[in-house]
């Protein structure tokens, strides 16, 4: 059964450096969502993107997130100078369509470790 | 806004007992819900969700959630617990006029099994 991927699974960087979380979304989908999960609180949306555009962004992605479709397989995640209260579960998931009701597949997760 | 309250962070059972995983929400119109469990190191799954039509609505797993509007609630059941149901689970809502935001997502419920 086709699945997203990410990668790496733990990512430990220092304060201020910039850190790329890379996700391989399902290969026929079009849709491309950020979530995150700061230990015990809620999963959060992040962006969501679709033909190499940003489709909708929470209040949380602010200038230091960007997001990229670098090939045709890849979507990134970009955190530009990482803050001590980024350190959180990121979570890459797909849909096909933007429909609410449609199903969003989510990947396993890159754990960012901000010190 | 929309939200999703999970009632206990943590939920332990007998194997074979009922499951009962709760979940209430707030949305000023027609919700969508969701039901998500994640295994260990592995991404959210979908188990089933509401759009619109029948109110009971049966998922993988032997899973089962109902939507009741007047009490606003979309709780997750399933008539005996099996050790491999040990995980987090997470209930989500989104709607139509969701604005920004594809999917807001409770704090999640771990479940436990136990032999």
């Amino acid at each position: 059964e086709p699945e997203v991927t990410q990668t790496p699974s733990h990512q430990v960087t220092q304060m201020g450096q910039e850190v790329i979380l890379r996700c391989v979304p399902i290969s026929n989908h079009l849709y491309f969502y950020w979530y995150r999960q700061i230990l015990g609180q809620k999963v959060e949306f992040l962006v969501s993107f679709y033909n190499n555009e940003i489709s909708e962004k929470s209040e949380i992605f602010d200038d230091q997130f960007s997001v990229e479709r670098p090939d045709g397989s890849n979507f990134t995640l970009k955190i530009r100078s990482t803050k001590l209260e980024d350190s959180a579960m990121y979570f890459c998931a797909s849909s096909e369509s933007l429909a609410r009701t449609d199903t969003q597949y989510f990947g396993p997760g890159t754990r960012l470790t901000v010190l | 806004a929309q939200s999703v309250t999970q009632l206990g962070s943590h939920v332990s059972v007998s194997e074979g007992a009922l499951v009962l995983l709760r979940c209430n929400y707030s949305s000023s119109v027609p919700p969508y819900l969701f039901w998500y469990v994640q295994y260990p190191n592995q991404g959210l799954q979908l188990l089933l969700k509401y759009t619109t039509g029948a109110t009971l609505v049966k998922g993988i797993n032997g899973f089962e959630a109902e939507f009741k509007k007047s009490e606003t609630s979309f709780h997750l059941t399933k008539p005996s617990a099996h050790m491999s149901d040990a995980a987090e689970y997470f209930c989500a809502v989104t709607s139509m006029n969701s604005g920004n935001t594809p999917l807001v997502f409770g704090k999640g419920t771990r479940l436990s099994v136990i032999a």
